[in-house]
């Protein structure tokens, strides 16, 4: 199993530029969830989908986030316009959620810098 | 709400040394608990998870966390340091609806030769 993909891993832009950053979970996991992870912060969680549809997006900052998942192997997770507060590494993590002890594996994360 | 503390930002030890890092939670129900470790800049890996089958759950890489109810606590521990083990170590709640973790802020072990 290839595991969880994001994509970039590096994202340098300057502040006001539209960003994407790109997830495709692990063929067969149901739920996809998207982190946030900053020195200040530490992890956080900002939106989860089950089987496509947005469950809890209570951890998006402010209207400049959007996320999407169009179809089971793939999400998107927009942020327009970019500011240097959102400079972050940003995980995407996916789980088959058959229950409370599922495991959610994570991919390697997109390091965004913004200028 | 369930949430977890994690005693020590930064812990170091001797390479062959005991690691205990501490994990406590606060939860009104039984809860499900991890522990995910993260290499440098690699995304978070589970080490072990408690699932109420047995209070003393073994991980990967030789790493067990005991699972103590009187005193509210998740442990982890690794008899002997490896300096392979050097990372940040999450511990990590879930609540009994739903799918979402909530994670401690993270401890930073630093294993020295």
């Amino acid at each position: 199993d290839a595991g969880v993909i994001q994509s970039p891993r590096h994202e340098v832009t300057e502040m006001g530029q539209e960003v994407t950053l790109r997830c495709k979970p692990i063929s067969g996991h149901n739920s996809l969830f998207w982190y946030r992870q900053t020195m200040m912060r530490g992890l956080e969680l900002l939106i989860y989908f089950n089987n496509n549809v947005p469950i809890d997006d209570s951890g998006m900052p402010e209207d400049r986030f959007s996320a999407k998942m169009p179809n089971a192997s793939f999400s998107t997770l927009k942020i327009q316009p970019s500011e240097p507060r959102d400079s972050a590494v940003y995980f995407c993590a996916s789980s088959q959620d058959r229950g409370y002890t599922d495991t959610q594996y994570f991919g390697p994360g997109t390091r965004l810098t913004v200028l | 709400a369930q949430s977890v503390t994690q005693l020590g930002s930064h812990v170091s030890v001797s390479e062959g040394a005991l690691v205990l890092l501490r994990c406590n939670y606060s939860s009104s129900v039984p809860p499900y608990l991890f522990w995910y470790v993260q290499y440098p800049n690699q995304g978070l890996q589970l080490l072990l998870k408690y699932t109420s089958a047995a209070t003393l759950v073994k991980g990967i890489n030789g790493f067990e966390a005991e699972f103590k109810k009187s005193e509210t606590s998740f442990h982890l521990t690794k008899p002997s340091a490896h300096m392979s083990d050097a990372a940040e170590y999450f511990c990590a709640v879930r609540r009994t609806s739903g799918s979402r973790l909530t994670f401690g802020e993270g401890t930073q072990l630093t294993v020295n030769p």
